[in-house]
């Protein structure tokens, strides 16, 4: 049974260009969140995905879009790449509902030159 | 807006001693608490979830326990392993949202 899985592993950009991100859910999932992790510190919650729309948003600019697809799958975009977007960026798959554990793929490191 | 704390932020212990690490959380209306590990520059590997009605799970040599009350969580580890050394992290909220603390970086030194 696969877990979560993101591509790619690590990504260089440099300011002002645009990056997208994947990630296919655990087997059996129909939901997808996203999650930016800076260097030391907690990851903060961009958004979820259900039904391939976006159900839930954190505090993040209109920079940061994605999309889910009907198998579930999900892609992350983030466009006008400031320095301060280099981090990993983690990608968690659940079942819809409130007391389920998410579980969090490997991560994508993206650097921004 | 939740905010949740983890202290100490680093520790360092020699192998067999039994530690704990500390979880507090600013607003109580929660589903779960969730415990991680990370390994450096690694994803996240759940550890323990507990349910809002629950006080404490139980993994092997792990054991969390949550007080919504006082909105702390403890995650006790015994005898520690070399093997144990990483990032633990606390996350509160629901499998809609999960706001995580800071983490602690533990060193268990053979």
């Amino acid at each position: 049974d696969a877990g979560v899985t993101q591509s790619p592993t690590h990504l260089i950009k440099t300011r002002g260009q645009q990056v997208t991100l994947r990630c296919s859910p655990k087997s059996g999932h129909d939901t997808v969140s996203w999650y930016q992790q800076a260097l030391g510190q907690g990851p903060q919650f961009i958004f979820q995905y259900y039904e391939e729309e976006e159900r839930q948003r954190g505090n993040f600019p209109d920079r940061f879009s994605g999309h889910q697809f009907p198998n579930y799958s999900s892609e992350l975009n983030v466009n006008a790449l400031l320095l301060g977007d280099s981090a990993l960026y983690l990608c968690a798959s659940s079942v819809a509902g409130y007391t389920d554990t998410q579980y969090f793929g490997p991560g994508t490191r993206l650097t921004v030159l | 807006k939740q905010e949740v704390t983890q202290i100490p932020a680093a520790l360092s212990v020699p192998e067999g001693e039994n530690l704990v690490l500390n979880c507090s959380f600013t607003d109580s209306a929660i589903y779960n608490l969730q415990w991680f590990r990370q390994d450096p520059g690694k994803g996240l590997t759940s550890l323990l979830l507990i349910q809002s009605s629950q006080r404490e799970q139980t993994s092997g040599r792990l054991n969390a326990s949550l007080d919504k009350s006082s909105g702390r969580s403890t995650l006790y580890i015994a005898a520690s392993q070399p093997g144990d050394s990483a990032t633990y992290l606390c996350a509160v909220g629901s499998a809609r949202q999960l706001t995580f603390g800071s983490g602690t970086q533990l060193t268990v030194l053979p």
